[in-house]
């Protein structure tokens, strides 16, 4: 079946502009979540969306950072005023429910480049 | 969620088994170990994971100790495909979160 889609898988803004990247989760997959992969580096958490309860978005490194799900469906990762060192591969991952015996699944990632 | 200690890198022979070791001394007793990797370009994969008891899947084992402070990844049969970076995380499901925590991980290069 379908695995997780993220687009677009490339992009290329200036410095100051605001982008919208987008998660479609695998149908069903009920916990959504985005990390940040910086060139060279692990991947860092940035939030986590379970059902209806209340995102946890402990992992989010500035004000400039916002994300919305729709339902159990797509979800929207924004920055806003994008600096440099945002410049980065934002990966997605879905997963049946948040308890600890479900795996995630990752989607390809966008690699956001800030000039 | 402790701590995980992995080396940076690791070679093998393609046909061998590769053996990526991992320390987690400050592992509480519902942490759970789990095991993804990364290649080149994609997103990380699901391995393995397990909590006290070896465990064994179509593509790894883990092996366990018994004081739960190290545990150790095998792929049986390296291939090419298997190059990729492997992290080790410990994780603990708490209240409504299932954020993984990764860490610099292993690189392990299989070579022909």
């Amino acid at each position: 079946g379908a695995g997780v889609s993220q687009s677009p898988s490339n992009k290329v803004t200036e410095k100051g502009k605001d982008v919208e990247l987008r998660c479609d989760p695998i149908s069903g997959h009920t916990a959504l979540y985005w990390y940040r992969q910086r060139l060279g580096q692990g991947l860092e958490f940035l939030i986590y969306f379970q059902g209806n309860s209340a995102p946890d978005k402990s992992g989010l490194p500035s004000d400039r950072f916002s994300a919305e799900r729709t339902g159990e469906s797509v979800s929207t990762l924004t920055i806003q005023r994008t600096q440099q060192e945002d410049s980065a591969v934002y990966l997605c991952a879905s997963s049946p429910a948040s308890g600890v015996y479900n795996e995630q699944f990752f989607g390809p990632g966008t690699r956001l480049t800030v000039l | 969620d402790a701590k995980t200690t992995q080396p940076p890198s690791m070679d093998c022979a393609e046909g061998r088994a590769a053996n990526l070791p991992c320390n987690h001394s400050t592992i509480s007793g519902n942490e759970y170990v789990y095991w993804y990797r990364q290649i080149h370009s994609q997103g990380p994969q699901y391995i393995i994971h397990g909590l006290k008891n070896n465990e064994t899947n179509e593509m790894a084992s883990l092996i366990i100790t018994e004081d739960r402070k190290s545990s150790t990844l095998i792929l049986p049969h390296a291939t090419l495909r298997d190059t990729a970076v492997y992290y080790c995380i410990v994780r603990v499901y708490s209240g409504n979160t299932g954020k993984l925590i990764f860490g610099q991980g292993t690189t392990l290069q299989v070579k022909p």
